[in-house]
């Protein structure tokens, strides 16, 4: 079937070696920022998130990285593996809006090479 | 944590026909969210499906071509009218832990091709 991430950005990494991935946001009004992990066939997966009045989260071999000043994202797998192999979307969430609905970034296809 | 089932989980339609997709929760929950995810593309909020009330549609979506139905706190559908081969997407149906829970459930997503 077709890939979910055949024309998105693409970064590929060696087995083991970390991998940070980049997202730029629009809405300086958002409350948390989420990253998700979509494999093939499958629907998003969360993985982490971060208030927006903080600037770093840590959780099992991932880091998320806010920067307000410049409104950019990012996550930082360490010691990557096969199963990381994945497209990766950040999110945000304004609350404060009618929907609570996420508004997702363009997404990045990770590979994690042999 | 919540699970998600759609159906069907692929289709492939003749152009000028319409298409009903089911999301089933088993839990009870206030909102579901219907999103589409058009080939090698991120994900975009078509609607929110509100128990009891008219969905809420996204700036672009209307409800003559995605009319949602949603009966009861563990069921919804969404319909795709008239469909052209622009509407060719994964739809996923999705909810939320509640307000402040960011974390999102996702159901497997419906893979739908219009010929």
């Amino acid at each position: 079937g077709e890939s979910v991430g055949l024309h998105l950005p693409t970064l590929s990494v060696q087995e083991g070696d970390n991998s940070i991935i980049n997202c730029a946001y629009s809405n300086s009004a958002s409350d948390y920022f989420i990253w998700y992990k979509q494999e093939s066939g499958k629907g998003p997966q969360f993985i982490i998130d971060i208030r927006s009045n903080m600037d770093k989260r840590q959780g099992q071999r991932v880091t998320v990285l806010l920067n307000k000043t410049v409104k950019h994202l990012s996550l930082q797998i360490a010691a990557t593996q096969p199963g990381d192999s994945a497209v990766y979307f950040c999110a945000e969430i304004h609350s404060g809006g009618g929907a609570d609905g996420l508004t997702f970034g363009k997404g990045t296809h990770l590979i994690i090479q042999p | 944590s919540a699970v998600i089932s759609q159906k069907p989980s692929r289709d492939i339609c003749q152009r000028g026909t319409s298409l009903t997709i089911q999301c089933q929760v088993d839990s009870q929950v206030t909102m579901m969210f219907w999103y589409r995810q058009q080939p090698g593309q991120s994900l975009t909020l078509i609607a929110t499906a509100n128990q009891g009330s008219e969905a809420t549609y996204e700036s672009g979506f209307v409800i003559d071509k995605f009319p949602i139905s949603r009966p009861n706190l563990t069921f919804s559908t969404l319909t795709v009218s008239n469909m052209s081969p622009e509407d060719s997407s994964i739809y996923l149906c999705s909810v939320r832990g509640g307000r402040g829970n960011t974390e999102a459930f996702f159901g497997q997503g419906t893979r739908l091709t219009v010929v």
